[in-house]
């Protein structure tokens, strides 16, 4: 099975732009998961969707939002964007194992904003 | 809320001995444990994780960790390093849902920098 991938790899965007970024899961996978990685906060949630529906939100402001179409794939936008939102966006959709479940990772966007 | 605490921020270690990354956690309820490993300029590659069953859990790569509750901890151990185990890793924690099907949300450690050196 092919893993997550996202697109695309490497964005440079000037403040005050917005971007979106995209994410397709493991073929299958139905929660698609959003993170934020810099060196200063580590990695934080964003949020997830499942069915289309965002079932749970992280700690952002409202400039952070995403979706999640029919076929699973999601995007993330991000709005009127400031210095500190550079950062790697990784992706990640999960499958139940068991009671549990596995989080699988894309290889992230790297984000840069000047 | 969760909380999980990397106690190392680097670990050096010679090729062919044995590590332990250490991880402690803090929640109310029953978790999840798990542990990736993370390469430069890539994403997060699932080494193991800890759902329920037996404490000691075996993972890829010759890793292994062991969930300790009385001490809410989770290190992670290798008996023999090899130099390409040189990455960062990090634990991370999710709670047991109430429900099934509720949201999957996983709270990650700040990472531990290991080093295999020649």
């Amino acid at each position: 099975k092919a893993g997550v991938t996202q697109t695309p790899r490497y964005l440079i965007k000037t403040r005050g732009q917005q971007v979106t970024l995209s994410c397709s899961p493991i073929s299958g996978h139905r929660s698609v998961s959003w993170y934020q990685q810099t060196p200063g906060q580590g990695l934080q949630f964003l949020f997830e969707y499942f069915s289309e529906t965002q079932r749970n939100k992280g700690n952002f402001p409202g400039r952070f939002s995403g979706r999640q179409f029919s076929n699973s794939r999601s995007e993330m936008n991000v709005s009127t964007l400031e210095l500190g939102d550079s950062a790697l966006y990784l992706c990640a959709s999960s499958i139940q194992q068991g009671a549990g479940f596995e989080q699988y990772f894309g290889p992230g966007t790297r984000l840069t904003v000047t | 809320a969760q909380s999980v605490t990397q106690l190392d921020s680097q670990v050096p270690v010679f090729e062919e001995a044995p590590v332990e990354l250490r991880c402690n956690y803090s929640s109310s309820v029953s978790v999840y444990l798990f542990w990736y490993v993370q390469y430069p300029n890539q994403g997060l590659q699932l080494l193991l994780k800890y759902l329920s069953g037996s404490t000691l859990v075996k993972g890829i790569n010759g890793f292994e960790a062991e969930f300790n509750k009385s001490q809410t901890s989770f290190h992670l151990r290798k008996p023999s390093v090899h130099i390409s185990d040189t990455a960062e890793y990090f634990c991370a924690v999710s709670d047991q849902p109430r429900l099934s099907g509720s949201a999957r949300q996983l709270t990650f450690g700040s990472g531990t920098q290991l080093t295999v050196l020649p």
